[in-house]
C-alpha cells in the first residue's frame, strides 16, 4: 500500500531564508506527484504537477523536484516571505483514474 | 468561472441524522473526488467519479454514497451520522490525463454531535 510522507511536520523560518520541504512516497509507480497549498479554513490549491516522466518543475520562485527511483521529491520556495505562511501537502497519483494520495503535510511559518 | 462550489461550508448534525453535501464545478470535468480530512492528517479519498452515472468507491467509503447524474454535479450523501463523520470534506475536479491537476472546492466542515 501506498504511503506519503512529509517531513517536518511543521518549520518556521525568517523572510528570506529558502524553504525546502520534503515528500517520500514508498511505491515508486506513480504517475504523478502534486503540490499544494492550505491556508487556514480554506480548499487546497495546486501549487506544481510533476509527471512521472520529469524530474522537476518550476514555477516562479516554487521549484519541485522528483526522484522516483527514490521515492522523493521536494519543495523549494525561494526567498520566502511572509505571505508563504500555509500548510504543504504533497499528494501522489497511483492509477489512471486520479486518485491523490495524501501526506499529512508542512506547516509553514514565515516570520517578518 | 466559479470552478468548484460546496454547499454547505459549515453544519452540525445529531447522531444518527443524515444530509447531503452539495458539489458543483463549471469546469465541465469528467473526473470528480470527495475527500475528508481530519485534525492534522492528510486528505483521504471517499468516493470518485470519471463520468455521469460512472462512481465508485475509494479508501474511506463506510457511511456514505454518492451519485452522478451530471457531469457537473457529485453530491456527497451521509446516511446515519456517526461522531466519526466529524471532518473536513472537499469535493475536487480534474480532466482526464496524467498532467491534469486537480481542482478543490473550499470545503464543508461538519461535526457530528
Amino acid at each position: 500500500k501506498q504511503e506519503v510522507t512529509q517531513i517536518p511536520a511543521a518549520l518556521s523560518v525568517p523572510e528570506g531564508e529558502n524553504l525546502v520541504l520534503n515528500c517520500s512516497f514508498t511505491d515508486s509507480a506513480i504517475y504523478n506527484l502534486q503540490w499544494f497549498r492550505q491556508d487556514p479554513g480554506k480548499g487546497l490549491t495546486s501549487l506544481l504537477l510533476i509527471q512521472s516522466s520529469q524530474r522537476e518543475q518550476t514555477s516562479g520562485r516554487l521549484n519541485a523536484s522528483l526522484d522516483k527511483s527514490s521515492g522523493r521529491s521536494t519543495l523549494y520556495i525561494a526567498a520566502s516571505q511572509p505571505g508563504d505562511s500555509a500548510t504543504y501537502l504533497c499528494a501522489v497519483t497511483t492509477d489512471s483514474w486520479g486518485k491523490l494520495q495524501f501526506g499529512a503535510g508542512t506547516q509553514v511559518v514565515v516570520t517578518p | 468561472n466559479a470552478g468548484v462550489t460546496q454547499t454547505p461550508k459549515f453544519r452540525i448534525l445529531k447522531i444518527g441524522q443524515s444530509m447531503t453535501l452539495q458539489c458543483t464545478q463549471d469546469m465541465n470535468h469528467n473526473y470528480m473526488y470527495w475527500y475528508r480530512q481530519d485534525p492534522g492528517m492528510g486528505l483521504k479519498l471517499i468516493y470518485y467519479s470519471v463520468g455521469a452515472g460512472i462512481t465508485d468507491k475509494g479508501e474511506v467509503p463506510n457511511g456514505y454514497n454518492v451519485s452522478r447524474s451530471t457531469t457537473e454535479d457529485f453530491p456527497l450523501r451521509l446516511e446515519l451520522a456517526a461522531p466519526s463523520q466529524t471532518s473536513v470534506y472537499f469535493c475536487a475536479s480534474s480532466d482526464p490525463g496524467l498532467a491534469s491537476e486537480q481542482f478543490f472546492g473550499p470545503g464543508t466542515r461538519l461535526t457530528v454531535l
